[in-house]
Parts: C-alpha cells; structure tokens; sequence
C-alpha cells in the first residue's frame, strides 16, 4: 500500500497553462506538506497543512494555490505556468509539525513546461 | 531563517572506502534527521538525532549529533553501490522542516 500519493507522475506542459497535482496519503496523519526540489536537488518548502489549515506558506507566487478538502489530501493548482516552474513537486506527510516528526514523502510529481 | 549546509557537495569513491559528510549550521536544532533520496524516488528517512553528543548506528551508517546541536555527521564504513543517492540532513524551524542541499554520493564497483 502506497502512503503518500500523487498524481501526475509527470506531467510536460506549455506555458501559460493551468494545471494540479493531486495528493492522497493514508497513514491518517494531520499534516501534509507541498515540497519544490530544482534542477539542483534543493528541496524547499512551499506549503503545509495541519488538519486543514495553512500553517506554512513560503514566499510562493499567488499562482500556486493549495486545497485540502480533508485531511488525507492536499492539492496543488498552478495557474499560468512558467519555465521556472519546472521541478519536481514532492507531497509529503507527518503525524504532527514540529521537531523529531518523520516526513513521508510521496515519489514526486515530475513537471516540465516548455 | 536557519540554513543547514552540507559538505562535500558531491562525492564520488570507489567501493569498499569510508567517507563522512557533514551537516552544518550556526543555529542550534532540538532535533536533526538525515534522508536519503534515490532518483526518481522521494526522500526516505535513515535517523532522527535528538540528544548532543548522540551516536546512532544503521549498518554501516554512523551518525553523530554534536554537542552544541548545532552540526550532524554521516560517516559510511565500506561503501557499497547501494550506498549511491542524495543524502539530505533536515532540521526544525518551528513548524517547518528545513533541508540542507545534500550530498550527492557516488559509489563506483
């Protein structure tokens, strides 16, 4: 059984387009994470969600918006793509937040704008 | 913001060597954890070191919390090819998890 899981696993697209990930995890934990990892394998954090709610949003542009209609799913809209959005998006969950949590990672979402 | 850094960047070594990787920062973490990330996968998570002056042993694998809680070390006895992948230290800052940009570890037959 798959803990954390996203679709697309990749996805190649023009720019300008509207597209989402989907994000699913099944450990039944209260938080969920959107992570961004470049060309040059930096990981960042976008976004994360505790029982529904924000509690982390990075300097992310207004395009990207998150949903989490409940707590074992957290989507991920892009509005108008650029070439710089290409990387791979990687959803995530833990228990809880904080220091010591184990972060499960789903196996990325590979986009490509061209 | 607190950056963890790691070095070397890249390293590459033929099979059989020992190597250590460092995680480095000047903000002291309750908690450090290291990940490894094969491609085309997500990280998966090796250790949790919580207390300074830890030592935890996987394997092969030794990592070791310093004193001050401020840097974490990865030392590999007798590298295998399974050993290759992208090893990420993360730390917590307040509710986020932070990760440093990795080792990407090589390990030639």
């Amino acid at each position: 059984d798959t803990a954390v899981s996203q679709t697309p696993k990749y996805l190649v697209t023009q720019m300008g387009n509207d597209k989402s990930i989907k994000c699913e995890q099944n450990l039944g934990h209260d938080t969920m994470y959107w992570y961004k990892q470049d060309s040059k394998k930096f990981l960042k954090i976008m976004f994360s969600y505790n029982n529904k709610e924000l509690i982390i949003n990075e300097t992310v542009p207004n395009r990207f918006s998150p949903k989490s209609p409940d707590k074992a799913h957290l989507n991920l809209h892009i509005n108008s793509l650029e070439l710089g959005d290409s990387a791979v998006y990687f959803c995530a969950s833990s228990q809880t937040t904080g220091s010591g949590n184990t972060i499960y990672f789903g196996e990325g979402s590979w986009l490509t704008v061209v | 913001t607190q950056l963890l850094e790691q070095s070397p960047q890249f390293l590459s070594i033929q099979e059989g060597e020992n190597l250590t990787v460092y995680c480095n920062s000047s903000s002291v973490f309750s908690s450090l954890q290291w990940y490894r990330q094969e491609p085309g996968e997500g990280p998966v998570l090796l250790v949790t070191v919580v207390t300074g002056g830890e030592v935890k042993k996987l394997k092969r694998l030794t990592f070791q919390f310093g004193d001050a809680r401020k840097d974490s070390s990865l030392h590999i006895t007798a590298a295998q090819p399974g050993d290759t992948g992208l090893y990420l230290c993360a730390g917590a800052e307040g509710d986020k998890i932070i990760f440093g940009k990795g080792t990407r570890l090589h390990i030639l037959p």
